[in-house]
C-alpha cells in the first residue's frame, strides 16, 4: 500500500538547536510538500519540491530549510529552532499526472520547541 | 493568489442528520478545488476534488459537494451523519498554474451526536 511515512512522530527541542523532520514516500510520486498547522490557521504550505535535488519556497518558508535527496525522501531543517516554530508538520506526495492535485498525506510529527 | 474561507469554525449535528459545510474561494482563473478529512491526530485524508464538467462531484462514504461558479462556493454535504464522520474538515484550492500548491481553509470541526 502506497504511504507517506513522518519521522519522528513527536519531538521535543531547545531554542537554537537544530531540528531534522524526515519523510518518506512509497507512492512513487515526483511532488513532495511540507505544511505546517496551527489551531485556527489550517495548513500553511513551507517547502515544496517537483523533483530530487530541487526544493522551492512556499507560503511561509522563513526559519526553515528543505532537503530532497532522492524522489521518495523530503526532509525539512530548522537550523536554528524558535519558540515559534512549535507546530505540527505534515508531509504529503502527489502524483505529476493522472491523479494530480490529490496530495496523500503522512501522520504529522508534532514538534514542541522549548 | 487564491484564497479559501470556510465561515463555520465548528458544526454540530446528530447522527442521521443532513450536513452541509461551506467554503468560499477567490480566484479568476482555472482552478481545482478539493475537500480533506482529518480525524484526530490522523494526517489529512482526501475525499474528493473538482476541477470541471459536472458541478456535482461524489466522494467517499457518501460525500459529495457541489461547485458554483457565480456563488464561488464549494460546499460538502451528506445526506445522513454517522458518529464516525466527525472529524475536522478542510477545503482547498490550487490554481492550474501554481504546480499543485494547495492553499486550505481553515478548516470545519464536525461533531456528530449519538
Amino acid at each position: 500500500e502506497a504511504a507517506v511515512t513522518q519521522s519522528p512522530r513527536s519531538k521535543v527541542a531547545v531554542t537554537g538547536g537544530k531540528v531534522t523532520l524526515s519523510c518518506h514516500q512509497t507512492n512513487n510520486h515526483d511532488y513532495m510538500y511540507w505544511y505546517r498547522q496551527d489551531t485556527g490557521h489550517g495548513l500553511r504550505l513551507i517547502h515544496y519540491s517537483y523533483v530530487a535535488d530541487s526544493t522551492e519556497k512556499g507560503d511561509i518558508p522563513d526559519g526553515y530549510k528543505a532537503s530532497r535527496p532522492s524522489q521518495e525522501n523530503f526532509s525539512l531543517i530548522l537550523e536554528l529552532a524558535s519558540l515559534s516554530q512549535t507546530a505540527v508538520y505534515f508531509c504529503a506526495s502527489s502524483p505529476r499526472l493522472g491523479g494530480q492535485n490529490t496530495l496523500y498525506f503522512g501522520a504529522g510529527t508534532r514538534l514542541s520547541v522549548l | 493568489t487564491q484564497t479559501v474561507s470556510q465561515s463555520d469554525a465548528h458544526v454540530t449535528v446528530f447522527e442521521g442528520d443532513s450536513v452541509e459545510l461551506r467554503c468560499n474561494y477567490s480566484y479568476g482563473g482555472s482552478i481545482y478545488l478539493s475537500w480533506y478529512i482529518q480525524h484526530h491526530g490522523r494526517g489529512l485524508q482526501f475525499l474528493l476534488k473538482y476541477y470541471s464538467g459536472n458541478p456535482v462531484v461524489q466522494g467517499v462514504n457518501g460525500f459529495e459537494a457541489e461547485f458554483s461558479k457565480s456563488d464561488s462556493s464549494f460546499h460538502l454535504r451528506k445526506a445522513s451523519v454517522h458518529w464516525s464522520d466527525s472529524a475536522v474538515y478542510f477545503c482547498a484550492v490550487s490554481a492550474t498554474s501554481s504546480g499543485q500548491k494547495l492553499v486550505f481553509g481553515q478548516g470545519t470541526i464536525l461533531k456528530v451526536y449519538l
